[in-house]
């Protein structure tokens, strides 16, 4: 059974300060990793992918993917008021064609 | 947006009816996806499609069947619907020539009493 973890929240965050998010998994052959924003009532959106160890940057986000820790995280630098959301992460063995994901991390930015 | 859509976006229904959501998408995306969001539980997949008339079962795929006829089209069936399966639907696409994951319709939310 393939599973990805993350802490549920809610996490709490300034506005301007960095918001970090954490996400587990228990499957080694795990090839991609994903980052998916949504607001509530509304349907999950893509805002990261991650595929190699290291750090990905797409403006405020950085993704930070540790294949031998199994840990992917994602930062979320000088938050705002609308990165209030929950957190999904996800992760897809080879092909990508399955996805697993956690149960998501909610997020709320106090201005 | 992938152009996916969902219909109904709302739906009331009584235990034991047979209940049949649609997804429809204009991307031309080979796979498709049906999951189920419940408090708790995260998105959990439900059936997905890999080509027309090509199905397989996801993780919480009791009670339910899909059909997919045509490219742009994936229904997702209960067959006799129970409270459980009171939930919030999500379909999915995916386009495999791109390295880009999974992208989500608007959703349907069921209400089985």
């Amino acid at each position: 059974q393939k599973e990805v973890e993350q802490n549920s929240g809610p996490l709490s965050v300034p506005e301007g300060a960095i918001a970090s998010l954490n996400c587990t998994y228990s499957d080694r052959g795990s090839q991609s990793f994903f980052w998916y924003r949504q607001y509530s009532g509304k349907s999950p959106e893509l805002i990261m992918s991650i595929y190699s160890n290291g750090d990905k940057e797409d403006g405020r986000f950085t993704a930070q993917l540790n294949k031998a820790s199994q840990y992917v995280s994602l930062l979320i630098r000088d938050s705002q008021p609308s990165d209030s959301a929950t957190y999904l992460c996800a992760v897809a063995f080879f092909g990508n064609e399955k996805l697993t994901f956690g149960t998501g991390t909610r997020l709320t930015i106090i201005p | 947006d992938a152009g996916i859509t969902q219909s109904p976006r709302h739906k009331v229904t009584e235990t034991g009816t047979p209940v049949t959501l649609r997804c429809h998408q204009t991307e031309n995306h080979r796979y498709m996806y049906w999951y189920r969001q419940d408090p708790g539980h995260g998105l959990r997949l439900i059936h997905y499609s890999y080509g027309v008339k090509d199905t397989d079962k996801g993780e919480v795929s009791d009670g339910y069947s899909v059909s997919r006829s045509k490219t742009e089209d994936f229904l997702l069936t209960l067959e006799s619907a129970t409270s459980s399966q009171t939930s919030v639907y999500f379909c999915a696409t995916h386009d495999r020539t791109a390295q880009e994951t999974q992208y989500f319709g608007p959703g349907t939310r069921l209400l089985v009493l």
